[in-house]
């Protein structure tokens, strides 16, 4: 069981805009920044969003995160077929003094 | 090129050991945090251990502590990660990330390619 709550699965049609959130509590998205990072099948993590909403340069404005109170999410608009891929939240928790992911969500362009 | 690449990785039996490898070039190796993430197949992404850029602090999940060790040589641009007393659950690939630390927050903005370490009778 994940630290850090993640819906399993999104879908959503080509040029639609899909929400992925990320739930926590206090000692973790409560007080620290947010991070997402975006999985393709057989390859290694990439860095998509951190400090809550920034962007590594290299990912498009479709691409774009907040957080409120001990939730984050994940907005990705004008999706692409290319966007299939699987999106972690992570974040460091105080309690255990530990990184901490989400269980990840797959995201399905339909 | 700034890149992480990871070695060491295989099979061994429970109660085995590896070493874990991973050299960094293109980067000041010893101003960052670097840290081992573990997936399980089809799974998602666990932590398993972080070391300050000196190697002054270190932090472990709960499962591989006491079994596994995190140490870096700055001089080599390289970080370690010695596992014993392996376990079947332990059987992931296993990544190395360069971590960005802004107060208590950490976050991994390059990671290598992953090394998978299987475990197995």
């Amino acid at each position: 069981q994940s630290v850090l709550t993640q819906p399993p699965s999104v879908s959503a049609a080509p040029g639609r805009k899909v929400t992925i959130s990320c739930s926590g509590s206090s000692s973790n998205i409560g007080n620290n920044y947010v991070s997402w990072y975006q999985q393709f099948p057989g390859t290694a993590p990439k860095l998509l969003i951190f400090e809550n909403n920034k962007r590594p340069s290299g990912f498009p404005d479709r691409f774009s995160g907040s957080k409120s109170g001990t939730s984050a999410t994940l907005d990705i608009t004008g999706l692409q077929t290319g966007d299939e891929a699987d999106y972690y939240c992570g974040t460091w928790d105080n309690s255990l003094s530990a990184a901490v992911f989400g269980g990840g969500t797959h995201l399905t362009v339909l | 090129e700034v890149r992480l690449l990871e070695s060491g990785g295989g099979l061994t039996q429970p109660g085995g050991s590896l070493r874990l490898s991973c050299v960094a070039s293109g980067v000041t190796f010893n101003n960052y945090v670097m840290t081992w993430v573990r997936q399980a197949p089809g799974k998602g992404l666990e932590w398993v251990s972080s070391l300050s850029g000196r190697g002054e602090a270190t932090y472990f999940a709960d499962s591989p502590k006491g079994r596994f060790t995190m140490s870096r040589d700055n001089s080599k641009n390289t970080l370690y990660l010695q596992m014993n007393s392996l376990r079947t659950e332990d059987t992931a690939v296993y990544y190395c990330a360069k971590g960005r630390r802004v107060g208590a927050t950490l976050w991994f903005d390059l990671w290598g390619q992953g090394t998978l370490v299987t475990v197995s009778s």
